[in-house]
């Protein structure tokens, strides 16, 4: 079966610190992950994919995260983030046989002055 | 601007009432979906639709149904067969189901039941 796994589920920082978001996965086969961001009340936006290629994948806002086969992990990482990053994020993984994403349960990032 | 949209933002239903959630789109997407989002659980997959009438049963369809008999709209119906409906509905569109094709997600519906 297939799964996503987010280590955390708060993770608080301090504005201008360093953050990695922990994902991890489980898939018997070729795997398509995503990771998406959301603000309060509002919908999800796509911060990046990996669908193939480089498994060092750069996204908006500055966030990147790097896909490790043997690790099945897809991390998220800013190298600085800014009291605006204050979010939930979640990471997803595409199911190509059953044609949908499957998400984990979400980090709230929380940063702070 | 394109872009989806949902509406009511927010809905208050009484238990035994069956209550629609509307979700337009005007990207020329054929996939449309609806999650579910509940507080620790992440996004469930309801229900999902390919083409114009066309959809598919996703994880936690019992209590749900939907219809597409247009392209832009796939709106959701809670039913009174539905549990637990207090949560956050999501809607989201496509160009298609393959992987590459981004996920656009509506605003949400947060509907309560009293």
């Amino acid at each position: 079966a297939q799964s996503v796994t987010q280590l955390d589920s708060q993770v608080p920082v301090f504005e201008e610190a360093p953050v990695e978001l922990r994902c991890n996965y489980s898939s018997s086969v070729s795997v398509y992950l995503f990771w998406y961001v959301q603000y309060p009340n509002q919908g999800l936006q796509l911060l990046l994919k990996y669908l193939s290629g480089s498994t060092l994948v750069k996204g908006i806002n500055g966030f990147e995260a790097e896909f490790n086969k043997s690790q099945t992990s897809f991390h998220l990482r800013k190298p600085s983030v800014h009291i605006s990053d204050t979010a939930e994020y979640f990471c997803a993984l595409y199911s190509g046989g059953y044609n949908k994403l499957i998400f984990g349960a979400g980090t709230r990032l929380a940063v702070h002055p | 601007d394109g872009g989806i949209t949902q509406s009511p933002k927010y809905l208050f239903r009484k238990e035994g009432q069956n209550v629609t959630l509307s979700c337009e789109q005007n990207l020329n997407h054929d996939a449309m979906y609806w999650y579910r989002q509940d507080p620790g659980q992440g996004l469930r997959l309801i229900y999902y639709s390919q083409i114009v009438n066309d959809f598919q049963k996703g994880d936690i369809a019992e209590g749900y149904s939907v219809s597409r008999e247009k392209k832009e709209s796939f709106p959701l119906t809670v039913t009174s067969a539905q549990k637990n409906p207090t949560a956050f509905y999501l809607c989201a569109s496509s160009m298609g189901l393959a992987a590459y094709n981004e996920q656009f997600f509506g605003p949400g519906t947060r509907l309560t039941v009293l």
